[in-house]
């Protein structure tokens, strides 16, 4: 099974930066993923780790570290359509994707 | 075409009723899943598809039943359902349910977000 662990809530500034970080035991592993959802919308891709390092896509980056079983989503330059929950999940070594409880953050004016 | 499309989008039933949810992709994809997602919580896997046959059942009680017609289609059905599976059910879709070079990234519909009374 996945244990998969990320703080409830982080509140910032727009235009600043917010790092949010997730830690997770796993069976085997196959990837890290970052998803953002919006309240009552699916969730979408944001980023994929699978090597140890830092993936970086616009404003959003993403870092892994296997040997730890971390990983954290920075966010920069923050904008209000920022506020979501963004969801850790780890692909397990059967291939299963699992999620963690969510990171709800808001981004005050 | 980019998309999974859910229908309906909202559903009200009894604990009584027969009703079916509805998921449709076109981006050819060979695998298909379902999610519950209660509020606050994150997604749960409910089953998967691939290449049209059942390959996970993460025992799910048999009330819900899925079917995957086609490699575009996926549906569940629902039976004699509880108040407490009033949730909000994702579908999903990515290219394969195993290993692949790539990220095999899941895309997500919108949600059918059911209330059972």
């Amino acid at each position: 099974g996945q244990n998969i662990d990320q703080p409830t809530e982080m509140t910032a500034t727009e235009g600043a930066i917010v790092q949010i970080n997730c830690t997770y035991q796993t069976s085997g592993f196959n990837g890290l993923f970052w998803y953002q959802q919006h309240a009552g919308e699916a969730p979408t891709f944001l980023s994929y780790n699978v090597l140890d390092g830092l993936e970086e896509k616009g404003r959003f980056s993403s870092f892994l570290s296997r040997s730890k079983g971390y990983s954290y989503l920075l966010l920069k330059e923050l904008q209000m359509k920022d506020s979501a929950s963004y969801l850790c999940a780890v692909r397990d070594k059967d291939y299963k994707l699992s999620f963690g409880a969510g990171t709800t953050v808001t981004v005050r004016a | 075409d980019t998309e999974v499309t859910q229908t309906p989008k909202h559903l009200v039933m009894g604990m009584t009723n027969k009703k079916s949810l509805k998921c449709e992709q076109h981006m050819g994809h060979r695998a298909m899943y379902w999610y519950k997602q209660k509020a606050k919580k994150p997604p749960e896997l409910m089953f998967v598809y691939s290449y049209e046959k059942l390959s996970i059942n993460e025992s799910v009680p048999s009330r819900f039943s899925p079917e995957c017609p086609n490699s575009s289609l996926l549906n569940l059905h629902l039976h004699a359902l509880q108040p407490e599976d009033s949730a909000l059910y994702l579908c999903a879709s990515s290219q394969t349910s195993g290993a692949i070079s790539g990220a095999n990234v899941l895309t997500f519909g919108a949600g059918s977000r059911l209330t059972v009374l």
